[in-house]
């Protein structure tokens, strides 16, 4: 089945307490975007990916980094996480090209983080 | 900037009633629109999406026409189910470093009653 997950769905962690959300995606896209939701915000770019080791910032990126070591795979890192960042986090992907309307993209579930 | 606007929820209605959901935009150039709905705990999907000017999107029912001249996008059915109960982002497409890249509304909740 073609899908993209995250891992893990809910996370409550402290401030400052180091945290990684995986995200893997089987379709063999090129794009991989992460996102977060904030009430009345929408979603909003942290961090996008054209491809393997092509990294850059979206709307968002204070206190994130992102790794893109393999084309399925595209980590979100909080170094050192504040109350601030505690939002819903999706996880996106697209095949560059391929006849899709550009903007189509295919989203994880989502992550809740706490930080506490 | 680029930007889409939506109507604030929630929406609240009976099953069988009719759904307007507006959405408004302001871009440069000439997007992509899209309409993505997210059920309870789920990821979002892309439920229906136009590419240019008057053209319709429609799936499940649901219909969003691409009008340039009023810069909207608005989301209708014609009637509604419980199952559709779920939050709704309107989108577009925005050129930016080479690709594209969704900026979306902030959502408009939607509750459907039996």
């Amino acid at each position: 089945e073609a899908q993209v997950t995250q891992n893990p769905r809910y996370l409550i962690t402290v401030t400052g307490k180091k945290l990684t959300v995986t995200c893997s995606q089987n379709m063999n896209h090129e794009y991989m975007s992460w996102y977060r939701q904030d009430p009345g915000l929408g979603l909003r770019q942290i961090y996008y990916s054209m491809n393997v080791e092509v990294t850059d910032k979206g709307d968002v990126p204070e206190g994130y980094k992102v790794s893109r070591k393999e084309k399925r795979n595209f980590p979100l890192i909080l170094e050192s996480p504040s109350p601030n960042q505690t939002s819903l986090y999706f996880c996106a992907s697209s095949p560059l090209g391929g006849g899709l309307p550009p903007g189509t993209q295919y989203f994880g579930p989502g992550t809740r983080l706490t930080v506490l | 900037g680029d930007s889409v606007t939506q109507m604030e929820g929630p929406v609240t209605l009976s099953e069988e009633a009719f759904l307007t959901i507006n959405c408004t935009y302001t871009a440069t150039g000439y997007p992509s629109l899209f309409w993505y709905v997210q059920y309870p705990g789920e990821g979002l999907q892309l439920l229906l999406k136009a590419t240019k000017a008057d053209d319709k999107g429609s799936n499940k029912g649901f219909e969003a026409t691409y009008r340039k001249e009023t810069t909207s996008f608005h989301l209708e059915k014609g009637s509604v189910q419980v199952s559709d109960s779920a939050v709704y982002f309107c989108a577009l497409t925005h050129l930016s470093g080479g690709y594209n890249k969704l900026i979306f509304g902030a959502g408009t909740r939607l509750a459907v009653h039996p």
